[in-house]
């Protein structure tokens, strides 16, 4: 089945600094991914949806300025969190979908996630 | 509009069988799909319902009604690691999922 990886899985920084999340798709081309958040207990909240070659489009509510997100080849999209801040904390998950194998369900294949602490 | 509600916990004994309802109200839909959530983890994909009915797989079982805008998961044979969270979603008009916020279900021996 299609695998997605996110790099790192587990990171603490400093209040002001910027983190980048990678997220790739190991055995498929994904034309269009997807980033989430999810506090504890809580649902899975979208952050964005983003094209490869195109800009992201962010959900209301979600700072584009603070929340960069890039998708410059169809493997690989990268979300920089600047200037994090401790209310950033979170888990941060991506998801991809696979055209060959989402097909008719358009399923999503998800990342195992990165949680972020900021001191 | 976007509403998706499911329970916030439940539990269950092990062997035994758990039904675990969704409802959702959406004026544009593309599937209803359920994935499976251990603490600290990625969702991983159980089950999609486009078609009202039951789709069975294994001892995960999962039905829709789209016109009561209903579905539920059936989990048979309960085992002490199905202990996890269950997320219901559907597909909205854009093709974007909508996410219920989760059923935590516990598994007691």
């Amino acid at each position: 089945g299609a695998v997605v990886s996110q790099h790192p899985s587990r990171v603490i920084c400093k209040s002001g600094t910027s983190v980048k999340i990678e997220c790739r798709s190991l055995d498929f081309q994904a034309t269009t991914m997807f980033w989430y958040r999810q506090f504890p207990k809580k649902s899975l909240m979208l952050m964005a949806t983003s094209n490869e070659g195109s800009k992201a489009t962010y959900e209301q509510g979600v700072e584009k300025d603070k929340f960069l997100i890039n998708h410059a080849s169809l493997t690989l999209s990268t979300l920089t969190v600047t200037s994090a801040h401790p209310e950033d904390s979170s888990f941060y998950i991506c998801s991809a979908r696979d055209p060959q194998t989402s097909g008719v369900i358009n399923e999503q294949f998800f990342g195992p996630g990165t949680r972020l602490t900021v001191l | 509009g976007q509403n998706i509600d499911q329970p916030t916990e439940m539990t269950a004994t092990e062997g035994a069988i758990v039904q675990i309802n969704c409802t959702y109200q959406t004026s544009g839909f593309n599937g209803l799909f359920w994935y499976q959530q251990h603490a600290g983890e990625a969702p991983t994909f159980l089950s999609y319902n486009v078609l009202d009915g039951l789709e069975e797989k294994g001892r995960f079982s999962s039905f829709l009604s789209r016109s009561k805008g209903y579905s539920y998961l059936l989990l048979k044979e309960l085992q002490m690691k199905d202990s996890a969270s269950y997320l219901c979603a559907y597909m909205d008009s854009n093709y974007q999922l909508i996410w219920g916020a989760g059923t935590k279900l516990i598994i007691k021996p």
